[in-house]
């Protein structure tokens, strides 16, 4: 198993340029998730979702858009970047989205930096 | 959903004991609790979740009490290798799992 792969693994993006950063997973798993962590603070959930086709916000949704047509990818695009999403962007992926009792695993993260 | 409250930082020596403690005053009935480590660089990893009581593992211990409000992670006999941010998460069935700031630990030697 590769576990959660998400690439690229950096990326340097111009002010209101778009891109895409892709995330997948090999368990199986119904629920995935993207979150972005900056400098010395927490990671903030940005989308998430529970199954192929279905997606909801997280706490930091605006500027992001994400669909899920497939179990496997989970992709996040940025419509037009903007400095403030200088970021590292992380993707996590758990089996049941139902089940409390659950373990989230996460990529190794995209770093990104808007210029 | 429940919010959490961990110390920001913490300091310890190698070869101690090092408890970290979460405080989750709004938790639900169904919350489990649940623990993760983040080095540099890379995503955060699972340590050891648990409802109530005490759970151990090969790693750490979770202690929770009776009513749940708070639960303390303890590292046992720590090393350099520790050095990390500690997160407390508490996942309340509605798909969000939010993570709090994080108790950056830094063992020295």
């Amino acid at each position: 198993n590769a576990g959660v792969t998400q690439t690229p693994k950096f990326q340097v993006l111009k002010t209101g340029q778009s891109m895409t950063l892709q995330c997948a997973q090999d368990m199986n798993h119904e629920y995935m998730s993207w979150y972005r962590q900056d400098p010395g603070m927490g990671l903030r959930l940005i989308h998430y979702s529970v199954g192929a086709g279905i997606t909801d916000q997280g706490e930091v949704p605006n500027g992001y858009n994400v669909s899920r047509s497939t179990t496997e990818d989970f992709p996040l695009r940025l419509l037009s970047a903007a400095p403030s999403q200088t970021s590292v962007y992380f993707c996590a992926s758990s089996y049941s989205p139902t089940g409390v009792e659950e373990t989230q695993y996460f990529g190794p993260g995209t770093r990104l930096l808007v210029l | 959903l429940a919010k959490t409250t961990q110390p920001i930082s913490m300091d310890s020596y190698e070869g101690q004991e090092v408890n970290i403690t979460c405080s989750h005053n709004n938790i639900a009935t169904n919350d489990y609790i649940t623990w993760y480590q983040q080095f540099p660089s890379q995503g955060p990893r699972f340590i050891i979740q648990g409802y109530k009581t005490k759970v151990t593992n090969e790693v750490a211990s979770l202690f929770i009490p009776a009513d749940r409000k708070s639960s303390t992670l303890s590292l046992p006999r720590v090393s350099l290798s520790d050095t990390a941010v500690y997160y407390c998460l508490v996942f309340s069935g509605t798909y969000k799992y939010i993570f709090g700031t994080g108790t950056r630990l830094k063992v020295l030697a």
